[in-house]
Parts: structure tokens; C-alpha cells; sequence
């Protein structure tokens, strides 16, 4: 069935340091990958979002790359900042699935000054 | 703040009562979204509207659950005989419907404790 999974639920980086937070998926259908940060008491806010067809998107101070071979992608945040420190979600979106959109259980970043 | 408001905030209510939850999302937004979120989880897709038309009902959305979304602008969800396994966030978000990106907007949620 559909699932989106994250490898680690918490991740503790320095501040200045680079922070990768990394997804798996199921649904080999899925071709639409978004990034979703969500602080304490507020909704989840919009941080990227990268098609199948391709395997590498980049932001600001933020990099999402996708490998289909493994199911696999990841979020990287250069420099991360005291400001990051919030939980991450991988979500996906598939053409068969509507607009539904699935998401997975969330990795909490941390960021020590 | 992303432009999309929930109404209330919070909700505490004793078990069996109904409960009413509102939500105002970005004005030139067509398609609507409801999600179920419980502490330490994503959020869980309950329903989808696109302007008036409810589109797409998750599994989740037992007989209980209702959205409506009259005038395809606000949308209400109604919990009907609230049980404590309700207790949850309820999310709503917008999306502007283009083909190019699924992003959604999401509101502060509406935090419900059934008691």
C-alpha cells in the first residue's frame, strides 16, 4: 500500500552545520514529492517540491534530491539556523491518487547554537 | 501567517456531543483540503474539495464526518457523537489548483479534546 516513511524521528545538528533529513517511499506511482516544515502550535509550511522526472531541485539554502531507483529522497539545509529547528515532513502526490496527498510520520531537526 | 484561518482554535467537548469546524482559505484558492493530525504523525488526508465539489473522501471519514463547503469559499467539518479517538488537530489547507505544483497552504488547525 501507499507509505511514506522517514528514516530517523530526531536530528541534532550545530548551528552553521548542513542538515540532511531523509524519506523513503512505496508508491513507485508517485510523482510529486513535497517538503513540509511544521513549527510548534502552527501548520505545516511548504518548503520544496521536486517532479519524478527529475532528481536534484535546489531552493534557498535548501537541496531536495530524489532517487527513484531506491525510493528514496532527502532534504538538505546548508547552514542550518536556530530558526530550522522544527519537524519535517516528506509527502507525496501521485496522478491516480487525485490530490491526495500523503505524508509521512516527520523527522524533528534540532539545531544546538 | 498563510492566509488560510481555522475557527476555533481549540475544542474541548464531552463524548457523544457534535462539534462544528470552520475554515477560510485563501480567497482565489479553489481546492480545499481537510486533514486529521495526531501528536507525533502527519497529518492524515480526511477529504478534498475542488470550489463546491467534494472530490475525494478518505477511508478515515467514517459516517460521523461530514464537509461541506457551500459556496465553494469557506468549508465547515461536523463531528457527530464525538468519541475520545477524536481527539486530534483538524488541518485545513488551499491550493490555487495549478498542474504544476500540489503546493497547499495550511491553517494554524483546530485542536479537538473529546473528554
Amino acid at each position: 500500500g501507499e507509505s511514506v516513511g522517514l528514516h530517523l524521528p530526531t536530528l541534532s545538528v550545530q548551528e552553521g552545520d548542513n542538515s540532511i533529513i531523509n524519506c523513503a517511499y512505496s508508491n513507485s506511482a508517485s510523482d510529486y514529492f513535497i517538503w513540509y516544515k511544521q513549527e510548534s502550535g502552527k501548520g505545516p509550511q511548504f518548503i520544496i517540491d521536486i517532479r519524478s522526472n527529475m532528481d536534484k531541485r535546489q531552493g534557498q539554502r535548501v537541496t531536495v534530491l530524489l532517487n527513484k531507483t531506491v525510493k528514496h529522497l532527502s532534504l538538505q539545509i546548508a547552514a542550518t539556523q536556530p530558526g530550522d529547528s522544527a519537524v519535517y515532513f516528506c509527502a507525496e502526490n501521485n496522478n491516480t491518487g487525485g490530490f491526495k496527498t500523503i505524508f509521512g510520520a516527520g523527522t524533528r531537526l534540532f539545531v544546538k547554537a | 501567517d498563510t492566509g488560510v484561518s481555522q475557527d476555533p482554535r481549540h475544542k474541548i467537548t464531552k463524548r457523544g456531543q457534535n462539534v462544528t469546524f470552520r475554515c477560510d482559505p485563501i480567497s482565489e484558492h479553489n481546492r480545499l483540503y481537510w486533514y486529521r493530525q495526531t501528536l507525533g504523525q502527519g497529518p492524515e488526508f480526511l477529504t478534498y474539495f475542488q470550489n463546491e465539489a467534494q472530490l475525494e473522501k478518505s477511508r478515515l471519514l467514517s459516517d460521523r464526518f461530514s464537509a461541506e463547503r457551500p459556496k465553494g469559499s469557506f468549508s465547515t467539518l461536523e463531528i457527530q457523537r464525538t468519541e475520545q479517538g477524536d481527539s486530534a488537530m483538524y488541518l485545513c489547507a488551499s491550493s490555487l489548483g495549478l498542474v504544476e505544483t500540489y503546493e497547499q497552504y495550511f491553517g494554524p488547525g483546530t485542536r479537538l479534546t473529546v473528554t
